[in-house]
């Protein structure tokens, strides 16, 4: 069964630092990669999906990266901003199947 | 984009009741939906798979008599959550699918 983990569990950075999440993933055969953002109470909003095919995806400061074969993604945000406090979730999607990390919650502190 | 809604919002209903949860795709025609609820500070876990149609397909673990899924439409599937107690309190989401996942907006459901 596909397992997803994510680290860290919490980040708490100053405004305007660049910062990484990471995603590993134990089972490689993949559809995609999808990246979300919760906020306290909310559902979830789609922040970028990568397929198995691709290797990175960008939008706007965030940028997300997959290396399939080793299980790993990352979401890069750049020069954070005190709204993007909130917990990050990837998901991966086997079939018609979604598995979900942990999740990290972020806080960017003005 | 696809928009999910999710009705009601936040709900609140007293033990042995049962509370219906809709999930409809907005613009766009979903042959799957999918269930998950989310406990306080914890990742989404898969409830059940609903198919246009035919019987959900539920996770092992998730009582089918309890949570009950109707997945009338192409747009629109339902969850009821039969003789609710405390502990089935939970965050509720529902998404559906057309070539990815779109997401509702999440059920707060409290059973007092």
């Amino acid at each position: 069964k596909q397992e997803v983990t994510q680290i860290p569990a919490a980040l708490s950075v100053p405004e305007g630092e660049n910062l990484v999440l990471n995603c590993s993933f134990t089972d490689s055969a993949i559809y995609n990669l999808q990246w979300f953002r919760q906020d306290p109470g909310k559902g979830l909003t789609s922040l970028l999906l990568i397929q198995s095919s691709q290797r990175e995806q960008t939008s706007g400061r965030l940028n997300a990266s997959l290396d399939k074969s080793s299980g790993r993604s990352t979401l890069y945000i750049a020069a954070s901003q005190p709204g993007d406090s909130a917990t990050y979730l990837c998901a991966v999607a086997t079939g018609n199947q979604f598995y979900f990390g942990t999740g990290t919650s972020l806080t960017v502190i003005p | 984009g696809a928009v999910v809604s999710q009705h009601p919002s936040w709900v609140i209903c007293k033990s042995g009741t049962s509370v219906k949860i809709e999930c409809r795709s907005l613009d766009f025609q979903a042959t799957t939906m999918f269930w998950y609820r989310q406990f306080p500070k914890q990742s989404l876990m898969l409830m059940a798979t609903s198919n246009e149609g035919s019987k959900a397909t539920y996770e092992q673990g998730v009582e089918k008599d309890k949570f009950l899924i109707n997945h009338a439409s192409l747009t629109l599937s339902t969850l009821t959550v039969t003789s609710a107690h405390p502990e089935d309190s939970s965050f509720y989401i529902c998404s559906a699918a057309k070539y990815e996942q779109y997401f509702g907006p999440g059920t707060r459901l409290t059973v007092t």
